[in-house]
């Protein structure tokens, strides 16, 4: 499977919304019915961090501005007003089998 | 708190050998799956290995199979991965990565220990 995102690269304005798309080449359906895409956001120097599972569900901690949605092969990850500590590299992972199904990446910056 | 720590990290000549560990706390270790995954300067993540809860399924990516070897300690709470004959495209910084219990993916990562291939 073959995971996509647009745009690789995204100047954002800080308050103003943003949105990173992920497709992939198969539908992530699994044949338990669950569907196991993942957001992570990666600060430059820092490791990845989990902000979505499951394609909608919000990890501990993460604010209320990131939403996600998505189904079969096309996701979307919104952010509702960009703050400064947005910036950084978002990678969409399908993960439940190996190897994991990662996405190339899209570059946030302001 | 999860608390994943790697060390092992450094200057390698190459097809030379390394050892990571991975220190793990704040959770039940014996119950997780583990992975170890990888970031070339500039690039993106890639995936090396898994390692079962009790350590008796391991899976290896592809082009790294045969000189890797992932390994756990659930004693000490220690996750490991062996690299040899390491060349310029092993330089990266190495994440431990936990597998998640609530569902099929992974949630967290240490911060990484750098590994630079190079004469």
């Amino acid at each position: 499977i073959v995971m996509t995102q647009t745009p690789v690269s995204s100047p954002v304005t800080l308050g103003q919304p943003a949105s990173i798309s992920c497709r992939s080449s198969q539908s992530l359906v699994h044949s338990n019915g669950n569907t196991y895409l993942t957001w992570f956001h990666q600060r430059p120097g820092q490791p990845p961090r989990l902000l979505i599972y499951n394609i909608d569900k919000r990890f501990s901690g993460v604010p209320d501005r990131f939403s996600a949605s998505g189904a079969g092969t096309e996701f979307t990850l919104k952010i509702s007003r960009v703050e400064a500590e947005d910036v950084g590299i978002y990678y969409c992972i399908h993960a439940p089998q190996f190897p994991p199904n990662i996405g190339q990446g899209t570059k946030l910056e302001i | 708190e999860v608390q994943l720590v790697e060390s092992g990290g450094g200057l390698v000549q190459p097809g030379g050998s390394l050892r990571l560990s991975c220190a793990t706390a704040g959770f039940t270790f014996s119950d997780y799956w583990m992975y170890w995954v990888r970031q070339a300067p500039g690039q993106g993540l890639v995936c090396l290995s898994q390692i079962s809860p009790d350590g008796s399924h391991r899976n290896y990516a592809d082009h790294v199979r045969g000189r890797i070897t992932i390994s756990r300690d659930n004693a000490k709470n220690r996750l490991s991965l062996e690299m040899k004959s390491l060349t310029a495209e092993d330089t990266a910084t190495y994440f431990c990565v936990r597998g998640s219990h609530d569902w099929m993916g992974i949630d967290y990562w240490g911060q990484g220990t750098l590994v630079a291939v190079s004469s």
